[in-house]
């Protein structure tokens, strides 16, 4: 079965100081890999998606950006963080098998920013 | 371009009531339609989804129905428990690589 692995689980970071959020694929080659955050009682934004090593779209401007160097390696990067970065961060992935489009999602990073 | 509107929460149900949560979509072309349940501290997990008109999506006594005429996929369950408690998403996928659009998600509370 697919799975994804994201880390850390909880972090709390300082306004300015740099970010790195990692999340890791199994069960699948070549998948499309997104990141998505949640705010405080919001729903889901897109902020990037991934459909291949070094191929990222980004939804929203932002001073976030993400990198893939490998297939199942996915990383959300900020280089000074803002308070409203804080949130809830969500990777999710897409298999390369056919299916019907629903996502598989990791358990997520809780980020608060001070 | 493709939008999904969910009902607004929060839902406060006692237990054994009936859950009705509503979904409406707009899309091009033909979307498939899913429910998303997220749990408190946890990611989202997928609950049912229909890829069609007039399919019928059910998971752990949830259901709903892709009806094409109104737009809708409403989430539906005859006797809610505790356990339910937790955050419903519904959200379309048209196949393309940005895939799925989200509602905004309705937080549902079950007291015992």
């Amino acid at each position: 079965s697919q799975t994804i692995h994201q880390w850390p689980a909880t972090l709390v970071q300082p306004v300015g100081s740099p970010l790195s959020l990692e999340c890791t694929v199994e069960g699948t080659s070549n998948p499309n890999l997104y990141w998505y955050r949640q705010a405080a009682g919001r729903g889901l934004q897109l902020l990037f998606y991934s459909v291949g090593i070094g191929q990222i779209s980004s939804e929203v401007p932002q001073n976030l950006s993400a990198s893939r160097p490998q297939d199942r390696q996915f990383i959300l990067s900020s280089k000074k963080l803002l308070l409203s970065d804080s949130g809830f961060y969500l990777c999710a992935g897409k298999g390369s098998s056919y299916n019907t489009g629903e996502l598989f999602f990791g358990e997520g990073s809780r980020l608060t920013v001070l | 371009g493709n939008s999904v509107t969910q009902m607004e929460g929060p839902v406060t149900l006692s237990e054994e009531a009936f859950l009705t949560i509503n979904c409406t979509y707009t899309a091009t072309g033909y979307p498939s339609l899913f429910w998303y349940v997220q749990y408190p501290g946890e990611g989202l997990q997928l609950l049912l989804k229909a890829t069609k008109a007039d399919d019928k999506g059910s998971n752990k006594g949830f259901e709903a129905t892709y009806r094409k005429e109104t737009t809708s996929f409403h989430l539906e369950k005859g006797s809610v428990q505790v356990s339910d408690s937790a955050v419903y998403f519904c959200a379309l996928s048209t196949g393309s690589a940005r895939q799925l659009t989200f509602g905004s998600g309705t937080q549902l509370t079950v007291l015992p």
